[in-house]
């Protein structure tokens, strides 16, 4: 069965250091690999995506991760965090045909991102 | 603008009353889905459907119900709603399977907030 467990369920960083977001997951197939970010009271926001391609993935905001399969891993990073980064940051995967599932999310349990000056 | 929405927003119900939340696409994507997200879960999908008349149960199917007679709507229905179903809902869309293989990502509507009393 394929999963994804976030590490983190909360991460606080100080504007101008670095963010890590991690993420293992598990997957007997190829996996596609998401990252998604829910701001306040908004809806989900795709972030970047992982579809077997470059293993390292640059998205949106200065974002980027990158995928590694011996480790299972696909922590999100960003080199300064601004306070508009505030959100709530979900890694997911998709499940593959092979897997018993079509194109259905996976979605970790979500890290929250705090910001502070 | 190419988006997904849903109505209503916000809806608060009781129990045993029959209710449905609407969600529409503009993009002709040929997958929709229903999530709902509850805290420390992520989201969990409820229903999916691959095309029209063609619908499938997710991971958390009961005491929901789908249709989708068209290709851009996919109404969600609880026909007799109860408080386990307090939550937030989130319709999504997308075209399904990418050129390389992988999925393509998965347009969120902005989501439903349900309280069932």
């Amino acid at each position: 069965a394929q999963s994804v467990t976030q590490l983190d369920s909360h991460v606080s960083v100080s504007e101008g250091t670095p963010v890590l977001l991690r993420c293992n997951y598990s997957s007997s197939y190829s996996p596609s690999l998401f990252w998604y970010v829910q701001h306040p009271n908004k809806g989900l926001q795709l972030l970047l995506k992982y579809t077997s391609a470059a293993t390292l993935v640059k998205g949106i905001n200065g974002f980027e991760a990158e995928f590694k399969k011996s480790e299972t891993s696909f922590h999100l990073t960003k080199p300064s965090a601004h306070m508009s980064d505030a959100a709530e940051y979900f890694c997911v995967v998709s499940s593959s045909a092979q897997a018993g599932g079509y194109n259905k999310l996976i979605f970790g349990a979500g890290t929250r991102l705090a910001a502070h000056p | 603008e190419a988006q997904v929405t849903q109505n209503p927003r916000y809806l608060i119900t009781v129990t045993g009353k029959k209710l449905t939340v609407t969600c529409s696409q503009n993009m002709n994507h040929e997958y929709m889905s229903w999530y709902r997200q509850d805290p420390g879960l992520g989201l969990r999908q409820i229903y999916y459907s691959m095309n029209v008349e063609v619908t499938d149960k997710g991971d958390v199917p009961e005491g929901y119900k789908v249709s989708r007679k068209e290709k851009r709507n996919f109404p969600l229905i609880l026909e007799s709603p109860s408080p386990n179903q307090t939550s937030l809902y989130f319709c999504a869309s997308s075209t399904g399977l990418a050129l390389n293989g992988g999925y393509n990502e998965q347009f969120f509507g902005p989501g439903t907030r349900l309280t069932v009393l």
